[in-house]
This record gives C-alpha cells, sequence and structure tokens, in this order.
C-alpha cells in the first residue's frame, strides 16, 4: 500500500462552479478525516467518517460542503458555488483505530484549490 | 478559540545541535498529542505522539515531553540535520473527539550546515 492518496492534486476554478476532490485512504483504515488548511495555519477539521457513517461536520463545513464515503472506502468532498474563501488546500487523512493501536493520522498529500 | 498554540512561527539551529520546539494547549480534556512535519507541497508526515499518561516519548532522534500541569509539551531533535528542515506541526485530541485533531499554527524549523 502506497499511503493515502488525493485527487487532483491541483484545481483552478472560477468562482461559482462545483469541484468535487477524491481521498484513497490507506486500505484497512477505518477512519477518514476531511481537513482544510490556509497560508500560515495548521490544518483545521473540516469532517469524519468511521467506515462509511459520517459522524462529525465542523461548523466550517457551510452548507454547500458535502462529502461521501461510499461503501467505506474511497471518498468524496463536493464543494458548490465555490467562493474566493475556499481556497486553500483540502488534506484527507485516516487512521486504524484499534486497543492495539494509537491514534496517529496518516495525511494524503492535499489538493490545492484556487477559486478566481 | 486557538486551543493548540505554537508561539515560535519559526527556528534556525545548526547542523549537529538540538531543535527545541514548543506547543501550549488550553483544552485539559485532551489527552494524545501528536508531531506532524510537514514539506512544501505534500501532507503532514506523523513523527511521534505521546499520551497524557506519559511525559516523555522517544524515538531515534526525536523526544516529546509532556507537562501536563502546564499545560505544554515539546519536541527534541538531536542531532539535527539538514533534512529536518520543515514545517512542525502540534497536534491534539480529546478521547471523546472520535480522533479530530486540533493543530497549531506551526513552526518553520531550518537546519544550517
Amino acid at each position: 500500500d502506497t499511503g493515502v492518496s488525493q485527487n487532483p492534486r491541483h484545481k483552478i476554478t472560477k468562482r461559482g462552479q462545483n469541484v468535487t476532490f477524491r481521498c484513497d485512504p490507506i486500505s484497512e483504515h477505518n477512519r477518514l478525516y476531511w481537513y482544510r488548511q490556509t497560508l500560515g495555519q495548521g490544518p483545521e477539521f473540516l469532517t469524519y467518517f468511521q467506515n462509511e457513517a459520517q459522524l462529525e461536520k465542523s461548523r466550517l463545513l457551510s452548507d454547500r460542503f458535502s462529502a461521501e464515503r461510499p461503501k467505506g472506502s474511497f471518498s468524496t468532498l463536493e464543494i458548490q458555488r465555490t467562493e474566493q474563501g475556499d481556497s486553500a488546500m483540502y488534506l484527507c487523512a485516516s487512521s486504524l483505530v484499534s486497543p492495539l493501536t494509537g491514534s496517529e493520522q496518516y495525511f494524503g498529500p492535499g489538493t490545492r484549490l484556487t477559486v478566481t | 478559540d486557538q486551543q493548540v498554540k505554537q508561539n515560535s512561527p519559526s527556528l534556525s539551529v545548526q547542523e549537529g545541535r538540538i531543535s527545541i520546539l514548543n506547543c501550549d494547549y488550553t483544552n485539559s480534556m485532551f489527552d494524545y498529542f501528536l508531531w506532524y512535519k510537514k514539506y512544501p507541497a505534500e501532507g503532514p508526515t506523523f513523527l511521534i505522539s505521546i499520551s497524557s499518561i506519559k511525559d516523555k516519548n522517544e524515538d531515534g532522534r526525536f523526544t516529546v515531553f509532556l507537562n501536563k500541569s502546564a499545560k505544554h509539551l515539546s519536541l527534541h531533535i538531536v542531532p539535527s540535520q539538514p533534512g529536518d528542515s520543515a514545517v512542525y506541526f502540534c497536534a491534539a485530541s480529546a478521547t471523546d473527539s472520535w480522533g479530530k485533531l486540533q493543530f497549531g499554527a506551526g513552526t518553520q524549523v531550518v537546519v544550517t550546515p
């Protein structure tokens, strides 16, 4: 397994357009997280899945954002009617939580979104 | 509300010397702490973690110290190497938060020859 992958790596879109990002987690991991990072800041939590169930959403995740994880494998993050303030790096992470492991999350390379 | 703070935005250290990165937190419910390293155009890479039941964890050149009473943790890198030049993020989570991480703003480390 090569780790968490994200596609596309870069996306430039015009304001008002919809965009969709994909994350493929490490295959045996049961938790998947989405974060957003802007310049000079650490990643900020957006949402989290345990298998296919979306269990928590940040107040940062407006109604224009939606995330899915069908069948508990890959996940998609869609942003509708993009705004310039949505420009950021969108990071996906996965983890395997069991009584024997810690809670460290492994991140993908991110998708850089630029809204013009 | 920034619950995890890294007050030093940058740190310059000579190769072979010790790098000390600091992190403070305000939420007493945090019980698991992690350090990540990030190179430009890459995602954060997990370095080392510590549970609140410990006060020290060591992995090779990296040691994390936790002072729960002061709500403070630090990362020591000994000896520092040029490849350690990166942004380092402190992160914390609480047991009842499903592993959701809260990150500090990061410290840019530059290791000079």
